[in-house]
């Protein structure tokens, strides 16, 4: 059964600094994995999709990447503004699952402080 | 609409009541999931439409869960005899295209279903 991993599952950081987040996953026949930003009180909002054959995704201040043979994806934040402060969460898609059937992780808590 | 809206926000039930929670997807959008997300925890699958077909609700937890949607739009979330570990945040997201690999999901702000 697949199972996705995040840690840490809370971090604070000061404002300006780069941070790394991180998400494993125990089943490497993934069909994509994406990062998703839930708000408090709000639903999620996709950031970035990597497919199973692509190494890395790049939006603005984020780079998520992707080893697929080691069940690892991080996320790097560039230069942290206090609007960062959410739950981070990462969830794959397997191959054979319906397109609809993400598993999430259980999310990072980020705050990130003025 | 601009976004996916579901409705109610926040349900008190108690427990043995039956509840229905909706979701309105983005207009035209073919594909729609529901998720349950308890307390501290990711989003947990639990059921897919494409259009009107229910192509897979493998995530249902139990026979008290059903899901419809009637003419491939709004669909409904219906959760008979609750039980307190229903207790969850129901999130609802819809998507345009299941054939684009790079297809995005929009997600619902969710109701937060609490049953005393």
């Amino acid at each position: 059964k697949q199972e996705v991993t995040q840690i840490p599952a809370a971090l604070s950081v000061p404002e300006g600094e780069n941070l790394v987040l991180n998400c494993s996953f125990t089943d490497s026949a993934i069909y994509n994995l994406q990062w998703f930003r839930q708000d408090p009180g709000k639903g999620l909002t996709s950031l970035l999709l990597i497919q199973s054959s692509q190494r890395e995704q790049t939006s603005g201040r984020l780079n998520a990447s992707l080893d697929k043979s080691s069940g690892r994806s991080t996320l790097y934040i560039a230069a942290s503004q206090p609007g960062d402060s959410a739950t981070y969460l990462c969830a794959v898609r397997l191959y054979g699952g319906s397109q609809g059937n993400l598993i999430f992780g259980k999310g990072t808590k980020l705050s990130v402080k003025p | 609409g601009a976004g996916v809206s579901q409705s109610p926000r926040y349900k008190v039930a108690k427990r043995g009541q039956d509840v229905a929670l909706r979701c309105d997807p983005i207009s035209g959008h073919v594909s729609l999931f529901w998720y349950q997300q308890a307390l501290g925890q990711g989003p947990e699958f639990l059921t897919y439409f494409q259009n009107e077909a229910q192509l897979d609700k493998s995530g249902l937890p139990s026979d008290r869960f059903f899901a419809e949607r009637p003419e491939g739009s709004v669909s409904t979330l219906k959760i008979q005899r609750t039980q307190q570990e229903d207790s969850a945040v129901y999130l609802c997201a819809s998507s345009s295209n299941f054939r684009d690999r790079t297809y995005g999901y929009t997600f619902g702000s969710g109701t937060r279903l609490t049953v005393v």
